[in-house]
C-alpha cells in the first residue's frame, strides 16, 4: 500500500538556524511530491512541487526540496528559518495516472524560537 | 485569495441543527474533495466528487451528507452531529487528469455542543 511518513511529529529550531523537515514515500514508481504549509486556523498553502526533471525544487517562501530516489525521500529545507515560518507541514504524493489519488502525510509541527 | 472559498469560516451548531458548508472554486479544476482535520489526527478524506459525480465516499457517517451542484460549487450538509464530528473541515478542488496537486481552501472551524 502507498505511504507518506513524516518521521517528526514537532520540531523546534531558533529563528536563523537552517531547517530539514523529513518525508518519506512508499511506492513502486515515482509519484508526483508535494510540500504544503498550513498556518494555524487556515488551509494548506502548496511549497513546492515535484514532478520530474531536476531533483532540487524551489518553492515559495525561500523552501527548497530535495528528491532523493534511492531514499524514496523528498526532504524540504531551509537555510534560515523566520519566525513567521511557524506552522504545520504536510509532504503529500500523488500518484501518476491515477486521476486524484492523493496521500497526505501526518504533518510536521514546527515551532520557532525568537 | 486562494481560488477556493470555503464560507462560513466557523460555525458552532447544537446537535440537532441542521447546517451546510459551502465551498466555492473559481480556477476551472473538475474534481472537488471535503476533507475533516482533527486535533493530533491525520487528514481524513471524507468525499470526492469528479465531474460532478462522487467518486468515493470514506465510510462518512450519513449525518454528513454532500451535494456538488456543479463544477465550481461543494456543500456538506450536516445534521445530528456529535461533539467528536467538532473539527476543522478543508475543501480542496484539483484538476483530475493532471495530478498536479490540490488548492485548498481556509477551512470551516467547526464546533458541535
Amino acid at each position: 500500500a502507498q505511504s507518506v511518513t513524516q518521521p517528526d511529529i514537532h520540531i523546534t529550531v531558533s529563528e536563523g538556524a537552517s531547517l530539514e523537515l523529513r518525508c518519506n514515500y512508499s511506492y513502486g514508481a515515482t509519484p508526483y511530491l508535494f510540500w504544503y504549509v498550513q498556518s494555524p486556523g487556515q488551509g494548506l498553502q502548496l511549497l513546492l512541487k515535484y514532478f520530474s526533471g531536476d531533483t532540487l525544487v524551489q518553492g515559495i517562501k525561500g523552501f527548497e526540496a530535495e528528491f532523493k530516489r534511492s531514499q524514496s525521500s523528498f526532504n524540504l529545507r531551509k537555510p534560515s528559518v523566520h519566525w513567521s515560518d511557524a506552522a504545520e507541514y504536510f509532504c503529500a504524493v500523488g500518484l501518476p495516472n491515477t486521476g486524484n489519488q492523493f496521500y497526505f502525510g501526518t504533518g510536521t509541527s514546527l515551532t520557532v524560537i525568537p | 485569495e486562494t481560488g477556493v472559498t470555503q464560507t462560513p469560516r466557523h460555525l458552532v451548531m447544537g446537535m440537532t441543527n441542521k447546517k451546510s458548508l459551502k465551498c466555492e472554486q473559481h480556477l476551472g479544476h473538475n474534481a472537488m474533495y471535503w476533507y475533516k482535520q482533527s486535533a493530533k489526527k491525520p487528514l481524513e478524506l471524507m468525499f470526492v466528487y469528479s465531474l460532478e459525480e462522487r467518486v468515493e465516499n470514506n465510510s462518512v457517517p450519513s449525518r454528513f451528507s454532500p451535494e456538488c451542484p456543479n463544477s465550481s460549487h461543494l456543500f456538506l450538509h450536516l445534521h445530528t452531529l456529535q461533539p467528536e464530528d467538532s473539527a476543522l473541515y478543508l475543501c480542496a478542488s484539483s484538476q483530475e487528469t493532471s495530478n498536479y496537486g490540490y488548492t485548498f481552501g481556509s477551512g470551516t472551524r467547526l464546533t458541535v455542543v
